[in-house]
């Protein structure tokens, strides 16, 4: 099955630096990518997402970028800011093993932390 | 619209004990999931219906884990009998339809501690 890859575990920056988090897939099938974030005892929230005919989608200050070859994607955030500090999952979907139905495989987490 | 609703929020059992989970997905969407995360993991998918279908249970651990989705709305998760190994945040997650690139909404979740 799809194995999903997350680094790093944990990330420190300083309050209006850039946070890049990285994800590898391993199912060349895979076609489609969000990206979760999920604030301290809060459910995870989807915040963007990416499909495989797409390399690269912004939305204000997150962008995503994907590289089908390599099987890599990426979260980029510019101007960090505290509200931004949180657990980010990334995802990839695949088809189920009936073939009738997609499923999301999860990666480990990045805990975020955006300090003042 | 409201969102995907889960109860108890909360749920402290000894090992070997029984509990039930109970999801109610958003109005209209045909496919639930219920996923296990286990603290300081990713979300892992155990069952995935389709209206009252399953299409998916490859990673739900049969021996002690049912689901069921009767009428094709609300879902309960049942753990019988529970191992300490157990404990995580139960998630109900839903979606309009169960292919291609549809967003999972999730519900709040049900965090079960196993004694």
């Amino acid at each position: 099955g799809e194995n999903v890859e997350q680094h790093p575990s944990t990330l420190s920056v300083q309050e209006g630096d850039s946070a890049v988090i990285k994800c590898t897939y391993s199912d060349s099938a895979s076609n489609y990518f969000p990206w979760y974030k999920q604030e301290l005892g809060k459910r995870p929230q989807l915040i963007i997402d990416i499909r495989s005919n797409v390399g690269e989608k912004k939305d204000q200050r997150i962008a995503v970028t994907l590289n089908k070859t390599a099987k890599h994607f990426s979260l980029h955030i510019t101007e960090t800011q505290p509200e931004d500090s949180a657990v980010y999952f990334c995802a990839a979907s695949t088809v189920s093993n009936t073939g009738t139905a997609s499923k999301l495989t999860f990666g480990t987490g990045t805990r975020l932390q955006v300090t003042l | 619209e409201a969102g995907v609703a889960q109860s108890p929020r909360y749920k402290i059992i000894e090992k070997r004990q029984s509990v039930a989970f109970w999801c109610n997905p958003i109005s209209g969407h045909a496919t639930l999931y219920w996923y296990q995360q286990i603290l300081g993991q990713g979300p892992k998918l155990l069952i995935q219906f389709q209206n009252n279908g399953v299409v998916d249970d490859s990673q739900l651990p049969k021996d002690r884990f049912s689901a069921e989705r009767l009428k094709g709305v609300d879902s309960t998760l049942k753990i019988q009998p529970a191992k300490l190994e157990d404990s995580a945040v139960y998630l109900c997650a839903s979606s309009l339809v169960s292919t291609g690139d549809n967003e999972q909404f999730f519900g709040p979740g049900t965090r079960l501690t196993v004694l």
